[in-house]
């Protein structure tokens, strides 16, 4: 079946510092990809998305590129913030749009 | 344009309990999932309704069960509470084929 893999965390970086959370899918259709984000004590938030091969998903600083050669949908921001302290979470959806599917969620703080 | 609201947002339970928690999903919004997430296992899927009907269901015991309304609000309910059904509960809505967005979620806590 459809599953999501994720970077385990957590993950701890100086404020500036890049920021890599890998995410590798396994599915039998063509799936759409998200990464939300997910901010104490409050629901997951939509980050950013990207539907077919090769599309870039971009939002707030975060990118992420739809790679179908190697399954992956690698989430990356060039300047992290103390602000982006957060869990992350990588995500497709079925081709129906039926069924999510979430990975185990990456936990990142920054610090100054 | 509101989003997912879920009431309440938490609540405290005895074991043995019963407990209906609900979601209202943004305005034109037919799908309404929902999930637990817990510390342990994290993000777990529940079950999925559209147009009142549920279409997916995860690896829960009968235990917990659903149902959505003719204006797609959505309740889910969970008999004889046991401590481990102390968990963070999302509710999420999507229009057909697209991005889930995501309520604030229902504290429950377990005694």
């Amino acid at each position: 079946g459809d599953s999501v893999t994720q970077m385990e965390g957590p993950v701890t970086l100086s404020e500036e510092a890049f920021l890599t959370i890998n995410c590798t899918y396994t599915a039998t259709g063509y799936p759409s990809l998200f990464w939300y984000v997910q901010y104490p004590g409050e629901g997951l938030q939509l980050l950013l998305k990207a539907t077919k091969a090769d599309d870039k998903g971009s939002n707030k600083g975060f990118e992420a590129t739809y790679r179908k050669e190697t399954t992956s949908f690698h989430l990356e921001k060039g300047s992290v913030q103390v602000s982006d302290s957060a869990v992350y979470f990588c995500a497709l959806s079925d081709r129906a749009g039926n069924q999510f599917y979430f990975g185990t969620g990456t936990s990142l703080t920054v610090i100054p | 344009k509101a989003g997912v609201t879920q009431t309440p947002r938490y609540l405290i339970k005895t074991r043995g309990q019963q407990v209906t928690l609900s979601c209202s999903p943004i305005s034109g919004h037919r799908s309404v999932s929902w999930y637990q997430q817990t510390p342990g296992q994290g993000l777990q899927f529940l079950f999925e309704y559209f147009s009142e009907t549920q279409r997916n269901k995860g690896n829960f015991p009968g235990r917990f069960s659903g149902r959505q309304f003719s204006n797609s609000r959505s309740e889910m309910n969970v008999s004889t509470l046991e401590l481990g059904d102390s968990a963070l509960y999302l509710c999420a809505s999507s229009l057909w084929e697209s991005e889930q967005y995501f309520g604030p979620g229902t504290r429950l806590t377990v005694t």
